[in-house]
């Protein structure tokens, strides 16, 4: 297992755009967690799957933020009409369903977004 | 509401000294407390956690935190410290839930600058 894998690792965009930021997490890993992590702050939560289901997305910054995860394997981070303060570094992590690694999450290296 | 705060933004610190990231939180419920490490360019990386048990919790790395109930606390130190070090520190905490529902909350981080 290599663990949890992001893509791309870097995207420009210029504003207007939309974007689209894929997680591959661990195989095992019922749990996939999306952050956003911008300069000099730690990680924000913004929304979370258990399997196919997305149990908490009241976090998402905003109408043009969306995320999927159809088959309950890879998920998907979608930002619509992008805007300069949307530039940041957007996080994916995964965790156990069950047991004492339910609450230990391992992150990707992430996706980092620069808007022009 | 849960939040974490790291009082200290930077701490600057000689080779081989000793060396304690300072991190309180607050909590209406009990909680499960992580320290990350985040070197340049990569995701986060689990240090240590406290889920239960002892107060005393071991790491990677050398590093050790101690939870402290009375006084909302969970510092981390290292006896000695290695130019390796130098990178992001994040506390982090969830709320005694279970579910994971909210994810980690984080701290702003602290970055650790070791001096030669």
């Amino acid at each position: 297992d290599t663990g949890v894998s992001q893509d791309p690792r870097h995207k420009i965009t210029k504003r207007g755009q939309n974007v689209t930021f894929r997680c591959d997490p661990i195989s095992e890993h019922n749990r996939l967690y999306w952050y956003r992590q911008t300069l000099g702050q730690g990680p924000e939560f913004l929304t979370y799957f258990q399997n196919e289901a997305q149990l908490e997305k009241s976090r998402l910054l905003s109408d043009r933020f969306s995320a999927e995860r159809p088959k309950g394997s890879f998920s998907t981070l979608e930002i619509q009409h992008t805007e300069q303060g949307d530039s940041a570094m957007y996080l994916c992590a995964s965790s156990l369903l069950a047991g004492a690694g339910a609450n230990v999450l391992t992150f990707g290296a992430g996706s980092r977004l620069t808007v022009l | 509401a849960q939040s974490v705060t790291q009082l200290d933004s930077q701490v600057p610190v000689f080779e081989e000294a000793p060396v304690e990231l300072r991190c309180n939180y607050s909590s209406s419920v009990s909680v499960y407390l992580f320290w990350y490490v985040q070197y340049p360019n990569q995701g986060l990386q689990l240090l240590l956690k406290y889920l239960s048990g002892s107060t005393l919790v071991k790491g990677i790395n050398g590093f050790e935190a101690e939870f402290n109930k009375s006084q909302t606390s969970f510092h981390l130190r290292k006896p000695s410290v290695h130019i390796s070090d130098t990178a992001e520190y994040f506390c982090a905490v969830i709320m005694y839930s279970g579910g994971g529902a909210d994810g980690l909350t984080f701290g702003k981080g602290t970055h650790l600058i070791i001096q030669p």
